[in-house]
């Protein structure tokens, strides 16, 4: 079946430092999803990307979706501690069903 | 509802049990799916409602595990025989449609601990 690679699994930055995160796939996703999980919650979306090469803002967050379309990155900018969380990229390929990668755990020190 | 809603948030139980999670979806939403969380680890699909389509169930780890979506809304997990590898977190989300399925709206999820 389709496997993600996401990485870092973890970080630990600064107040103020610009974050960068990426996931890998096995195989062709026609659309790239982020998610950001706080304690306790279910995840949220933050980004849907759905072609090759689209690079997507939201406030500090910026996607890419890789031009191989088997991979996809996040960056956050200037990162503050309400940032901290769990990010998940996911995929989906034909399926209608995304597949999430393990997440990168991000800890922002103040 | 506002948003998609999860009962119970918490739930002990001994091995052996069953156990019933309940998630109730966002109204209109016709997509709904089952994640299961495992500490460190990411979201392991479980199984996937299409409004009146057989659900796709290829994720469900083993024949304990079975789920049912009455009149299109309302969906149970049930988890008979519980083991300890069962516990985790398990989420529900829903989303408008199947060709929505990008836009998932998770609830807060079941945290489950088999002891």
């Amino acid at each position: 079946g389709q496997q993600l690679n996401q990485s870092p699994q973890s970080m630990f930055i600064q107040e103020g430092e610009d974050v960068s995160m990426n996931c890998t796939s096995s195989s062709i996703f026609n659309t790239w999803l982020w998610y950001k999980q706080e304690p306790g919650e279910g995840p949220v979306l933050l980004i849907a990307l759905y072609k090759a090469g689209e690079l997507t803002s939201n406030g500090r967050l910026t996607a890419q979706f890789g031009i191989t379309r088997k991979d996809s990155f996040l960056n956050i900018s200037a990162s503050i501690p309400s940032d901290v969380g769990i990010y998940f990229c996911a995929g989906r390929g034909g399926s209608y069903i995304p597949t999430f990668g393990r997440g990168t755990s991000l800890i922002v020190h103040p | 509802g506002a948003g998609v809603s999860q009962s119970p948030s918490n739930k002990v139980t001994e091995k052996g049990k069953d156990v019933e999670l309940r998630c109730d979806p966002i109204s209109g939403h016709t997509a709904l799916y089952w994640y299961r969380q495992s500490l460190g680890q990411g979201l392991e699909f479980l199984i996937y409602f299409q409004g009146n389509s057989a659900p796709d169930k290829s994720g469900l780890p083993s024949d304990r595990f079975s789920a049912e979506r009455t009149g299109g809304s309302v969906s149970t997990l049930t988890i008979q025989r519980t083991q300890q590898e069962d516990s985790a977190v398990y989420l529900c989300a829903s989303s408008l449609d199947s060709r929505g399925g990008e836009k998932l709206f998770f609830g807060s999820g079941t945290q489950l601990s088999v002891l």
